[in-house]
């Protein structure tokens, strides 16, 4: 049980596009979801927590604007990557906490943008 | 502020030698610490967190509240144990599950 699904795995964009990044919760409900961003080799940095049916609350640094999140449903939070630019080419990583203990977090496989 | 080091990128050790990743942190209250695994093509997944007190793989980690470290160690390493290892910190449960990550350490066990 509880498993994060992430689609797509892997995309490609040209410049000045913008990009959906869905993440799902499988078999649980989660009010609260995660996302990171995950250079090559490197740490995972928390973009943004995403709250069904409210706003997302967006960690110091990152652009509201730029990184929209929707959490429409307690099994489904997207990522939306507007007028993306080469710079944001990075591994995308969602997560949900583990139902019934919240510290223990469920990780999707991941989403690999590269914008041309 | 919170914060997690890793100070080793990268650690290779001789199949059967021991292993520690270490792994500090800066935090002002009380908070829980997690050990985080990834391998190759695979997705992030929990290893061991402190409030457990478990070996998992063989590997144990201990919280020291006084040098404010959680270094994970294993006697005898394998290669199957060959990975991206990340220490991560929660501020407890009022945080809901919000992780701060260390910077990683790539282990490599050689045959």
């Amino acid at each position: 049980g509880a498993v994060v699904s992430q689609h797509p795995s892997w995309v490609i964009c040209k410049s000045g596009t913008s990009v959906k990044i869905e993440c799902r919760s499988l078999d649980f409900q989660a009010t609260t979801m995660f996302w990171y961003r995950q250079f090559p080799k490197q740490s995972l940095m928390l973009m943004a927590t995403s709250n069904e049916g409210s706003k997302a609350t967006y960690e110091q640094g990152v652009e509201k604007d730029k990184f929209l999140i929707n959490h429409a449903s307690l099994t489904l939070s997207t990522l939306t990557v507007t007028s993306a630019h080469p710079e944001d080419s990075s591994f995308y990583i969602c997560s949900a906490p583990k139902r019934g203990d919240s510290n223990v977090l469920t990780f999707g496989a991941g989403s690999r943008l590269t914008v041309l | 502020a919170q914060r997690v080091t890793q100070p080793e990128k990268l650690l290779s050790v001789f199949k059967g030698a021991p292993v520690e990743l270490k792994c500090n942190y800066s935090y002002s209250g009380s908070p829980e610490l997690f050990w985080y695994v990834q391998y190759s093509r695979q997705r992030l997944q929990l290893l061991l967190r402190h409030i457990s007190r478990e070996s998992i793989k063989g590997f144990t980690a201990d919280l020291n509240k006084g040098e404010t470290s959680f270094h994970l160690k294993k006697p005898f390493a394998q290669e199957e144990d060959s990975a991206m290892y990340y220490c991560a910190l929660s501020g407890g449960y009022n945080q809901g599950g919000k992780l701060i990550f260390g910077q990683g350490t790539e282990l490599s066990v050689k045959p």
